[in-house]
């Protein structure tokens, strides 16, 4: 079957750095996304990765291995808009979505 | 981008009643999604709701169950039929722009069920 494995809730203080992993397994993979979802709002789109490596934008990064089936998403510089659920979201195969059941954050002042 | 609008925000429903949910989009796009979203759950999808043609339904769901129509480009409805508290969920829109699935997807505000 696929799957995709996220921490169900970390929390972190407020300025700090917190890294968010996911790790998946699917038929085959065609590029994973990181999602923002404020409670009781859409899920907004954060970051795409296809290839290995880091991909930084502004206090954002999101990193990908595809030969360990593995991704995090890097917060930089914690704010408490921050606080929200993380959704990792795989392409498959057959170009279907596979989503995580998403990793809530909780920033502390 | 797109930007997504849905009715009703929210709804409280007998069961074995009906409710359609409404889905507007401010352009054209190929393709919209609907998905459903139980609290503390990842997203899951229903189908694929096509422009002049049925819907594409993902395993576990039906059409008789949840009828989806796609009159134009901009507009779909999802209809949850004869409902049981089972149902209760956050029920989301979603559209790929670029016209296909597997590329970023912008969402609605969802819609809110409860079903008593």
């Amino acid at each position: 079957g696929q799957n995709i494995d996220q921490p169900t809730e970390m929390t972190a203080t407020e300025g700090a750095i917190v890294q968010i992993n996911c790790t998946y397994q699917t038929s085959g993979f065609n590029g994973l996304f990181w999602y923002q979802q404020h409670a009781g709002e859409a899920p907004t789109f954060l970051s795409y990765n296809v290839l290995d490596g880091l991909e930084e934008k502004g206090r954002f990064s999101s990193f990908l291995s595809r030969s360990k089936g593995y991704s995090y998403l890097l917060l930089k510089e914690l704010q408490m808009k921050d606080s929200a659920s993380y959704l990792c979201a795989v392409v498959d195969s057959n170009y279907q979505l596979i989503w995580g059941a998403g990793t809530k954050l909780i920033i502390k002042p | 981008s797109a930007v997504i609008s849905q009715k009703p925000s929210r709804d409280i429903c007998q069961r074995g009643t009906s409710l359609t949910i409404q889905c507007q989009v401010d352009s054209q796009v190929t393709m919209m999604f609907w998905y459903r979203q139980q609290p503390g759950q990842s997203l899951t999808l229903i189908a694929t709701a096509n422009q002049g043609s049925e819907a594409t339904y993902e395993s576990g769901f039906v059409i008789d169950k949840f009828p989806i129509s796609r009159p134009n480009l901009t507009f779909s409805t999802l209809t949850v039929s004869n409902m049981s508290p089972e149902d209760s969920s956050i029920y989301l829109c979603s559209v790929a722009t670029s016209g296909v699935s597997y590329n970023e997807q912008f969402f609605g505000p969802g819609t809110r069920l409860t079903v008593l």
